[in-house]
């Protein structure tokens, strides 16, 4: 139980052009989601919180405008990055906590990893 | 930010036990200790949590030392597949949503 499918894997998009990444919860409902990102060689960093329904809170130094986040369901979050440019390039994951199925901690996606050129 | 640290890696002989030490001395009265794992380009993977007991479960033991400030994770029989980052996390207290924050964690490298 509680996991969290997130799509696609890996995507390559063109500088300048927006990319949408999806996080869904299976088999529970997300009342909170989260998005990280990770670039190469460094730890996961905590760039927003959203919960279903509401705005996201977005971490010190994150562009709201940039990272586009909605959370419109309780099984779905998007990430949307907007206007990209190659120093977006990173992997990003999201993680879900909710209801019916999470015992423990939260439970992560499987990672998206962005190329802008 | 992550009340946590970590050495930044350590080596293990397969088949033998892993011991990961984190220094959490920060840690509220309430808060838990988490451990999760990341291998290579994948999702972190929830390892075991506890609150100031020690904790066993299929994949490792979690000791927390009485003061809670601080906690070893034991990989009792380590294997090549367990060579991964891994993360201990102290859950902060938070009306908001109750976020995980990472730090460093320490690359553990299972040797054959």
């Amino acid at each position: 139980g509680a996991v969290v499918s997130q799509h696609p894997s890996r995507v390559i998009c063109k500088s300048g052009t927006s990319v949408k990444i999806e996080c869904r919860s299976l088999d529970f409902q997300a009342t909170t989601m989260f998005w990280y990102r990770q670039f190469p060689k460094q730890s996961l960093m905590l760039m927003a919180t959203s919960n279903e329904g509401s705005k996201a809170t977005y971490e010190q130094g994150v562009e709201k405008d940039k990272f586009l986040i909605n959370h419109a369901s309780l099984t779905l979050s998007t990430l949307t990055v907007t206007s990209a440019h190659p120093e977006d390039s990173s992997f990003y994951i999201c993680s879900a906590s909710g209801t019916g199925g999470m015992v423990y901690g939260y439970t992560f996606g499987s990672g998206t990893r962005l190329t802008v050129v | 930010d992550a009340k946590t640290t970590q050495p930044p890696s350590m080596d293990c002989a397969e088949g033998r036990a892993a011991n990961l030490p984190c220094n959490h001395s920060t840690i509220s009265g309430n808060e838990y200790v988490y451990w999760y794992r990341q291998i290579h380009s994948q999702g972190p993977q929830y390892i075991i949590h506890g609150l100031k007991n020690n904790e066993t479960n299929e994949m490792a033991s979690l000791i927390i030392t009485e003061d809670r400030k601080s906690s070893t994770l034991i990989l009792p029989h380590a294997t090549l597949r367990d060579t991964a980052v891994y993360y201990c996390i102290v859950r902060p207290r938070s009306n908001t949503g109750n976020q995980f924050y990472f730090g460093t964690g320490t690359s553990l490298t299972v040797i054959p």
